[in-house]
């Protein structure tokens, strides 16, 4: 099936720095990602969706300019959450929907960000 | 507002035991997806079902989709240690082929133990 390799799987970083996590589509073009946030024991929220080539799309709620996210190519999409804070700390999925087949989603394995 | 809304929240029970979890929704939707995920991982798809009344079985799991696609309900036979995970429930709201965005149920935290 499908694969969505997410970089990295956990950060570490201090109050205030920017942090990059990678989204790669590793063996079909993405045109859509999807970003998500999940709570320790708790669902899956959607952030935004990202549109290859053009602006992402955000849930009422998140800052754009706080999760920058940039979808460059059919197989890279990229989410910087910037000047963290404690408060963003969480755990953080991209999944792709494959062309023709997007009823399935393929999820990256997350990437677990702590703020200190 | 949580659209799907999952029940139980949590669920502890012993090997060899019956189950079954409900995710339920006052919206309609296209299609119904159930992933499993465990810690530290990102989710993973066990079952899309499209039509109402539709019945899919994955081994020890069968999948219900509501009649009028509101509600689902995931039934698991004989559970074991692997089964344990949380189980999510996804529901999308726009044409079947189009990629529509997922909303996610408020998810079951299954443990299964010996």
């Amino acid at each position: 099936g499908a694969v969505v390799s997410q970089h990295p799987s956990r950060v570490i970083c201090k109050s205030g720095t920017s942090v990059k996590i990678e989204c790669r589509s590793l063996d079909f073009q993405a045109t859509t990602m999807f970003w998500y946030r999940q709570f320790p024991k708790q669902s899956l929220m959607l952030m935004a969706t990202s549109n290859e080539g053009s602006k992402a799309t955000y849930e009422q709620g998140v800052e754009k300019d706080k999760f920058l996210i940039n979808h460059a190519s059919l197989t890279l999409s990229t989410l910087t959450v910037t000047s963290a804070h404690p408060e963003d700390s969480s755990f953080y999925i991209c999944s792709a929907s494959t062309p023709g087949q997007s009823e399935k989603l393929f999820f990256g394995s997350g990437t677990q960000l702590s703020v200190l | 507002t949580q659209l799907l809304e999952q029940s139980p929240q949590f669920l502890s029970i012993q090997e060899g035991e019956n189950l079954t979890v409900y995710c339920n929704s006052s919206s309609v939707f296209s299609s119904l997806q159930w992933y499993r995920q465990e810690p530290g991982e990102g989710p993973v798809l066990l079952v899309t079902v499209v039509t109402g009344g539709e019945v899919k079985k994955l081994k020890r799991l069968t999948f219900q989709f509501g009649d009028a696609r509101k509600d689902s309900s995931l039934h698991i036979t004989a559970a074991q240690t692997g089964d344990t995970g949380l189980y999510l429930c996804a529901g999308r709201r726009g044409k079947t082929g189009t990629a529509s965005k997922l909303t996610f149920g408020t998810g079951t935290r299954l443990q299964v133990t010996l």
